[in-house]
């Protein structure tokens, strides 16, 4: 139940492209996802966020759909970029403010 | 510049020997967080602290030790490291909880 399930492992896109990244929780009670990502030898900084009140959430080249009945929330890069080679992870907020991480997405952006 | 400082960046040690992992944030924040980041296995909190002398258990805290004597220090102490601590460790803080995580740069520890 505290559990948030990230897909895919991996992606590889090509510039330009769209890049997919999923994830479900079981959780009702959490109230917060953000994505964070993380560059090689960095720690995660926060990218996006959204609230369960709202379905979608836009920044720039970066979108996350929320889907409240299915449990699940994505995150989409439009025309995806070399520099956002990164580990994308999704995250969930459930008591006392503690956030449960996704597995993690290592994606590559090929030029 | 606002950050979390985390010393060493790397660190490998043997098998019972105590080390400690410093972690300081500049920020004034009242929450810090440790995690162990392993593949496949995502972040994984280890310990966490609201405030000053107020500690509590994440999800993996067996083998580990915190303390929060002041405010901008959280160190994590391995009294008897063992090889299954091999992983990559990151410090986190921000002002509360409904506040956005700062992670420092990471500790990368392997225990032989």
């Amino acid at each position: 139940q505290q559990q948030v399930k990230q897909s895919p492992q991996s992606l590889i896109v090509q510039k330009g492209g769209i890049s997919i990244i999923n994830c479900a929780y079981e959780n009702t009670a959490f109230d917060y996802f953000p994505w964070y990502q993380q560059f090689p030898g960095k720690g995660p900084a926060l990218l996006i966020a959204i609230r369960p009140d709202v379905s979608e959430k836009k920044e720039g080249r970066f979108t996350i759909s929320f889907n409240k009945s299915a449990k699940q929330f994505s995150l989409h890069i439009m025309d995806s970029q070399p520099g956002d080679s990164a580990t994308y992870f999704c995250a969930a907020r459930g008591e006392k403010g503690k956030l449960i991480f996704g597995q993690g997405t290592t994606l590559q952006v090929k030029p | 510049e606002a950050q979390v400082t985390q010393n060493p960046r790397y660190l490998i040690t043997v098998t019972g020997k105590k080390l400690t992992v410093t972690c300081s944030q500049n920020m004034n924040h009242e929450y810090m967080s440790w995690y162990r980041q392993d593949p496949g296995l995502g972040l994984r909190q280890i310990y966490y602290s609201m405030n000053v002398e107020v500690t509590d258990k994440g999800d993996v805290p067996e083998g580990y030790k915190v303390s929060r004597k002041e405010k901008r220090n959280f160190p994590l102490i391995l009294e008897s490291p063992s090889p299954n601590q091999t992983s990559l460790y990151f410090c986190a803080s921000s002002l509360g909880t409904n506040s956005p995580l700062h992670f420092g740069n990471g500790t990368r520890l392997t225990v032989t």
